[in-house]
């Protein structure tokens, strides 16, 4: 079936503007996390969905980064007021189910994201 | 979660056995041990977990040693395409996945 796809792929944007980065999960898939990597980095976390519940922001880097999740499917990450130090791939990964915490975690393709 | 340390990087014959170590000498009772790779410019990919007895699928097997304080990932039969960097997770129910330096795995013809 399909994977985890994430649109745009690539992002070029002018430092101040804003951005939205959409991530469609694997269907029947009631996880969705949002992750970044920087050139040469580890995974950093930044949020995560799971069903119904109030999202986990805990690793939003800033109140300019905010995450939404229509109808426990689609979810959309918006970076407000965009700086350079925000360049980096954005990953997207969806579960089964966060609640264990077992499932394994499908990623998408990312969007690479650079702030001139 | 408990800490992790694997080799920076190893190199593996084409159609030979790669055996990545990992080390992860504070993990607790409810941790798995995951495994994950990168290959250049794509997504993370998963490949195998356990929690404290050997596993085995498609791409991988997984020995985990009887006090857990290391594993092993074995690719049985490396291929070029299995050129990446591995990442070993130990993780609990949190959820939240973070990837360390990994082992950077190239795989010669």
């Amino acid at each position: 079936g399909a994977g985890v796809s994430q649109s745009p792929s690539n992002k070029v944007t002018e430092k101040g503007k804003d951005v939205e980065l959409r991530c469609d999960p694997i269907s029947g898939h009631t996880a969705l996390y949002w992750y970044r990597q920087s050139l040469g980095q580890g995974l950093e976390f930044l949020i995560y969905f799971q069903g119904n519940s109030a999202p986990d922001k805990s690793g939003l880097p800033s109140d300019r980064f905010s995450a939404e999740r229509t109808g426990g499917s689609v979810s959309t990450l918006t970076i407000q007021r965009t700086q350079q130090e925000d360049s980096a791939v954005y990953l997207c990964a969806s579960s089964l189910s966060g609640i264990q915490g077992m499932y394994e975690q499908y990623f998408g393709p990312g969007t690479r994201l650079t702030v001139t | 979660d408990a800490k992790t340390t694997q080799p920076t990087s190893m190199d593996c014959a084409e159609g030979r056995a790669a055996n990545l170590p990992c080390n992860h000498s504070t993990i607790s009772g409810n941790e798995y041990v995951y495994w994950y790779r990168q290959i250049h410019s794509q997504g993370p990919q998963y490949i195998i977990h356990g929690l404290k007895n050997n596993e085995t699928n498609e791409m991988a097997s997984l020995i985990i040693t009887e006090d857990r304080k290391s594993s092993t990932l074995i690719l049985p039969h490396a291929t070029l395409r299995d050129t990446a960097v591995y990442y070993c997770i130990v993780k609990a129910a949190g959820n939240k996945l973070t990837f360390g330096g990994g082992t950077r795995v190239l795989v010669k013809p």
